[in-house]
């Protein structure tokens, strides 16, 4: 298994202004997610952490809007740039330890929910 | 388009109740079949993964059936207990783009 976990819980921040989320794991692991939960919504994917170089970005989502980084196997961070309420979410980091089948189990961390005012 | 849909959006059971949670996707191709549990305020937690290969399985009281053919899945929870108050998400794996698609969730509270 891997236990994760996501610093802040929770914050309240002012339009204009940026929050950086940090995602720390337990044991190395092979891939890092970062996902977004609008309420009442599914999870959506924002980007794969990738170790070293750029994340990739789904559709929809750019890196001057949510920079990423992940300098080593159980770091990562996600910055939500620019807020508007509409970045109102909760964030979370999900990560798979690897063994490279498709049936591999992939965890999440608790979420850190952002109010954006 | 690939999509999950759940039924229902929300259920109220009583303790010791059983209950199903459908699950309908459209995703092809098709890798596996997970479903997850979350707490409010919390991350998403699995129960169980299935294959295409794979019609049921089971994890405690939770047991998962799935029909590749129909492309349907559920999820039963037998006696239930308050603590399985949550969200119950159905996630389908993208085969070809390798990607989690992700159901809209069913949010079961068991009351007393």
């Amino acid at each position: 298994s891997a236990v994760i976990s996501q610093k802040p819980s929770r914050d309240i921040c002012q339009r204009g202004t940026s929050l950086t989320i940090q995602c720390q794991v337990d044991s190395q692991v092979t891939m890092m997610f970062w996902y977004r939960q609008q309420p009442g919504q599914s999870l959506t994917l924002i980007a794969t952490a990738n170790q070293g170089s750029e994340a990739t970005y789904e559709s929809g989502f750019v890196i001057d809007k949510f920079p990423i980084s992940r300098p080593n196997l159980t770091f990562s961070t996600l910055t939500v740039s620019n807020m508007s309420p509409e970045d109102s979410s909760i964030y979370l980091c999900s990560v798979v330890k690897s063994s490279g089948l498709v049936t591999d189990t992939q965890y999440f961390g608790p979420g850190t929910r952002l109010t954006v005012l | 388009k690939n999509q999950v849909e759940q039924s229902p959006q929300s259920l109220i059971i009583l303790e010791g109740k059983n209950c199903t949670l459908q699950c309908n996707y459209t995703v092809s191709p098709f890798s596996n079949l997970r479903w997850y549990k979350q707490d409010t305020g919390r991350g998403p937690v699995s129960l169980t993964i299935m294959t295409f290969s794979e019609n049921t399985k089971s994890n405690g009281r939770y047991t998962a059936t799935l029909d590749a053919d129909t492309k349907q899945s559920s999820l039963h929870i037998t006696a239930s207990q308050l603590s399985d108050s949550a969200s119950y998400i159905c996630v389908v794996r993208d085969g070809g783009y390798n990607k989690l698609i992700f159901g809209a969730g069913t949010r079961l509270a068991v009351h007393p």
